[in-house]
């Protein structure tokens, strides 16, 4: 079964704290990327990354970092967080040329 | 600037009735057009798409019309049944390129 798998789901955590969110698929993709939502304004990409090694920001990538070490894994990093960097965030696989991305379930972070 | 909008943010029908959600875009770079589905506590789930090659495309309930002219889609669900009910989410994408452009989405409510 196709898998897009993020952890945490849930993290309440403080200004200033690195953290690092996790995504893994199994699909053999090369392409994936990281989105936000927030309320009003749908998802927007924050970073992607074509293949390993290869990453490329999005719209709204400051204070966000990525890493992609190897095919299936493509952290999400937070140096240094922030207020309004509490969101819900998703990982999404695949999309290339006219075939839909898939996503996992989600990770909502509060950052006090 | 919002390049892909929802403008209703939610709508209620009742249970075997049409429901039509719209969706439109400014970019006329865009070719390539999604409809996603969302659970709370959920990711987003792909529902249907269509190419700008084509007006519309058809998968068992669901319809996508799109007019290029007017940079209107719209997604038509006949007969609408109580688990439709989600938020659902347009996408676009340009041409070449990977990343999807979400509108802010509409809450689907199908009323039994």
């Amino acid at each position: 079964e196709a898998q897009v798998t993020q952890n945490p789901r849930y993290l309440i955590t403080v200004t200033g704290k690195k953290l690092t969110v996790t995504c893994s698929q199994n699909m053999n993709h090369e392409y994936m990327s990281w989105y936000r939502q927030d309320p009003g304004l749908g998802l927007r990409q924050i970073y992607y990354s074509m293949n390993v090694e290869v990453t490329d920001k999005g719209d709204v990538p400051e204070g966000y970092k990525v890493s992609r070490k190897e095919k299936r894994n493509f952290p999400l990093i937070l140096e240094s967080p922030s207020p309004n960097q509490t969101s819900l965030y998703f990982c999404g696989v695949g999309g290339y040329s006219n075939q839909p991305q898939h996503f996992g379930d989600g990770t909502r972070l509060s950052i006090l | 600037d919002q390049q892909v909008k929802q403008n209703s943010p939610s709508l209620s029908v009742q249970e075997g009735r049409i429901s039509i959600l719209n969706c439109d875009y400014t970019n006329s770079m865009f070719d390539y057009f999604l409809w996603y589905k969302k659970y709370p506590a959920e990711g987003p789930t792909f529902l249907i798409s269509i190419s700008s090659i084509k007006d519309k495309n058809e998968d068992g309930r669901f319809t996508v019309f799109l007019n290029k002219s007017a940079k209107h889609l719209s997604l038509h669900i006949v007969p609408s049944q109580p688990g439709d009910s989600a938020v659902y989410f347009c996408a676009a994408r340009k041409t070449g390129a990977n990343n999807l452009f979400f509108g802010t989405g509409t809450r689907l409510t199908v009323i039994p």
